[in-house]
């Protein structure tokens, strides 16, 4: 079964700072990976995906995504935050190939809640 | 945004009662998932379709039932909700064929009294 770790619950950075959040995960196979964000008492927003080639993905609102084959991560990075960006964000994973059970379900990670600070 | 509507919106009912919650697309996306989110748990899959009559269970299905007769249209039934099920339930569509990434609706905040 496929799986997703956000091992940060909370990532507090100064506005105009670089911010990473993290993500790790597990799946059969090579994965598609994908970054959600959510504000206050809305729906998620897609960011970013990665499918194939360049490890590093851009993304919506300058967030960037660096995938990590051998260290199973997929790190969502802006170089400089905004008050804006506080937000909760989602890492989410799926197997490339679409068999049966589990390939077919897109699994995401318990969110990060990222506050940005003036 | 992608056409995809929940409703209702918002939900309060008694312990023990049916509710069903509809997820609509107009898209023609084949799959379509239902989540729940809860503090310290992110989003959770209940079940999933991909493709009419064709549906699955995902990893919090206990309680739950699914139904799909049309491409557009996925419900989601608590036979007899308990206080458990207090949660934000969303829906969300995909064409995993197409490599596309999964649209979510606004979501339903159902409370169980």
């Amino acid at each position: 079964a496929q799986s997703v770790a956000q091992p940060e619950d909370q990532v507090n950075v100064a506005e105009g700072n670089p911010l990473t959040v993290k993500c790790t995960y597990s799946v059969s196979g090579n994965p598609y990976l994908f970054w959600y964000v959510q504000y206050p008492n809305r729906g998620l927003q897609f960011l970013l995906k990665y499918i194939t080639g360049d490890n590093l993905v851009k993304g919506s609102y300058g967030f960037e995504a660096e995938f990590n084959k051998s260290q199973t991560s997929f790190h969502l990075k802006k170089p400089s935050a905004l008050v804006s960006d506080s937000a909760l964000y989602f890492c989410a994973v799926r197997p490339i190939l679409i068999s049966s059970g589990s390939a077919r379900q897109l699994t995401f990670g318990s969110g990060t809640q990222l506050t940005v600070l003036p | 945004d992608a056409g995809i509507t929940q409703s209702p919106r918002h939900k309060v009912t008694e312990t023990g009662t049916p509710v069903t919650l509809r997820c609509h697309q107009t898209e023609n996306h084949r799959y379509m998932y239902w989540y729940r989110q809860d503090p310290g748990h992110g989003l959770r899959l209940i079940h999933y379709s991909y493709g009419v009559k064709d549906t699955d269970k995902g990893e919090v299905s206990d309680g739950y039932s699914v139904s799909r007769s049309k491409t557009e249209d996925f419900l989601l039934t608590l036979e007899s909700a308990t206080s458990s099920q207090t949660s934000v339930y969303f829906c969300a569509i995909s064409d995993l064929q197409k490599n596309t990434e999964a649209f979510f609706g606004q979501g339903t905040r159902l409370t169980v009294v």
